[in-house]
């Protein structure tokens, strides 16, 4: 079975403190990897959408890459506003529906 | 533009009765995706409507789920009889494009399900 694996399940950074969250998938058949942003009691928003190995996606403090067998969530110098759940979901070859991560809560401190 | 609409946000019930959710698509969306979430585990799809036809229903998870898309609008997820294990956050979201690879979903913000 298709398998989207994320890490750390949680991370506790200081405000300006730079890190990376990363999602793992089983790798035939990728057709494109996403990242979504939920806050508590709210719906996953959608962040980014990356299609092949080497391509990046920036928004804001939030940089999304992408390598034949992993993405990353970069952020850098996070603000408290950037506390959420981040959601990496797969799509593959032939099928339309999504593939989620467990996700990882990211808290971020003043 | 309103987004996603779903109700109720909350849904108690006891074993064995029936609850039906309620989802409102973005207007002229035609693709409209049913997922859950059950405590502790990763969001995972239950099917897919393209208008008013069931394009991938693999998801569901037995015969007690029924979903419907009268007339390419709304749609409705009827859980019955429902059983303990069918606690937890029933999310609705909508695509513009036919293939989700372009068109991203829009996710509404869920319908948690207790069943006591």
């Amino acid at each position: 079975e298709d398998q989207v694996t994320q890490s750390p399940e949680a991370l506790r950074l200081q405000e300006g403190e730079s890190s990376s969250l990363n999602c793992s998938y089983t790798v035939s058949g990728l057709r494109g990897l996403f990242w979504y942003r939920q806050d508590p009691g709210k719906g996953p928003e959608f962040l980014f959408t990356l299609y092949s190995a080497g391509e990046e996606k920036e928004k804001e403090r939030l940089k999304a890459t992408l390598t034949k067998k992993e993405s990353f969530l970069h952020i850098t110098a996070p603000k408290p506003e950037d506390s959420a759940t981040y959601l990496c979901a797969v799509q593959y070859t032939g099928f339309q529906k999504l593939v989620f991560g467990t996700g990882t809560r990211l808290l971020v401190s003043p | 533009e309103a987004g996603v609409t779903q109700f109720p946000s909350h849904s108690v019930i006891e074993k064995g009765q029936t609850v039906t959710l309620r989802c409102d698509p973005i207007s002229g969306h035609d693709n409209l995706y049913w997922y859950r979430r059950v405590m502790g585990k990763e969001i995972k799809f239950l099917l897919h409507f393209v208008k008013e036809s069931k394009q991938d229903e693999s998801g569901m998870p037995n015969n007690r789920f029924l979903a419907e898309r009268t007339g390419g609008t709304y749609s409705t997820l009827k859980v019955q009889p429902a059983e303990l294990e069918d606690s937890g956050v029933y999310f609705c979201a909508s695509s513009q494009g036919v293939w989700v690879i372009d068109s991203p979903l829009h996710f509404g913000n869920g319908t948690r399900l207790t069943v006591t």
